[in-house]
């Protein structure tokens, strides 16, 4: 079955990095996109943005740009997504989703990895 | 880019049906057949519920169904059940190739 299986928790201090995957399986890796959400706690889900599979083509978010990256490795079929200088509004669940087509249909994601920033 | 708008909260009995609004602008829910709706239980991962305005993926109840007028688009949920408690999301396809949410509802069952 398709699934997408994320990096454990992170916790890191303000201005550091974090990186977190997101394995895939069950699918052609190539043939769809990824596209990375993140939801603070207690907050809505707030999009990130979105890498291809098949050619890395990305597209961030305007509030993140600068600070985020998105890679894939198709030799392992596994999605990155990293952010820097993070600070402590960072602090959030991340889902990495399978993006199908175009538009926002996001089918399915992962279980969500949880990085916290704090001093 | 901001956030779609929809109702904090709705709430309806078992068996009754509810109606969640998403409203963008042309440049968003107006511009595009992109629509979709996703349900999230406390603790959980979102689950896509409607894609492209009103289709359901496969393993999705019928009691589901979208719709969209100008730049809004609607979720409605008939018959409702316990289980349907949760929170709601509607995304939009953006003329900047982006992705943008709404805020969220969360739909409590009587």
């Amino acid at each position: 079955q398709v699934q997408l299986v994320q990096s454990g928790a992170e916790v890191k201090k303000p201005g550091a990095s974090v990186k977190v995957s997101c394995k895939a399986s069950g699918y052609t890796f190539t043939s769809y996109g990824i596209s990375w959400v993140r939801q603070a706690p207690g907050q809505g889900l707030e999009w990130m943005g979105w890498i291809s599979a098949y050619n890395g083509n990305t597209n961030y978010a305007q509030k993140l740009q600068g600070r985020v990256t998105m890679t894939t490795d198709t030799s392992t079929s596994t999605a990155y997504m990293e952010l820097r200088s993070l600070r402590s509004d960072d602090t959030a669940v991340y889902y990495c989703a399978r993006k199908l087509a175009a538009g926002t249909r996001f089918d399915p994601w992962g279980q969500g990895t949880l990085v916290t920033v704090s001093s | 880019q901001s956030a779609l708008t929809q109702p904090a909260s709705v709430s309806g009995s078992p068996g009754q049906s509810i109606t969640i609004s998403c409203t963008g602008t042309s440049s968003d829910v107006g511009g595009y057949n992109y629509v979709s709706w996703y349900q999230q239980h406390p603790g959980k991962a979102p689950k896509l519920m409607i894609y492209d305005v009103s289709n359901r993926p496969s393993g999705v109840s019928n009691r589901f169904s979208g719709s969209k007028s100008g730049n809004t688009a609607s979720l409605t949920i008939s018959g409702l059940q316990a289980e349907d408690e949760a929170d709601y999301y509607c995304s939009s396809y953006t003329s900047s190739s982006s992705g943008v949410f709404g805020g969220g509802t969360k739909l409590t069952v009587l």
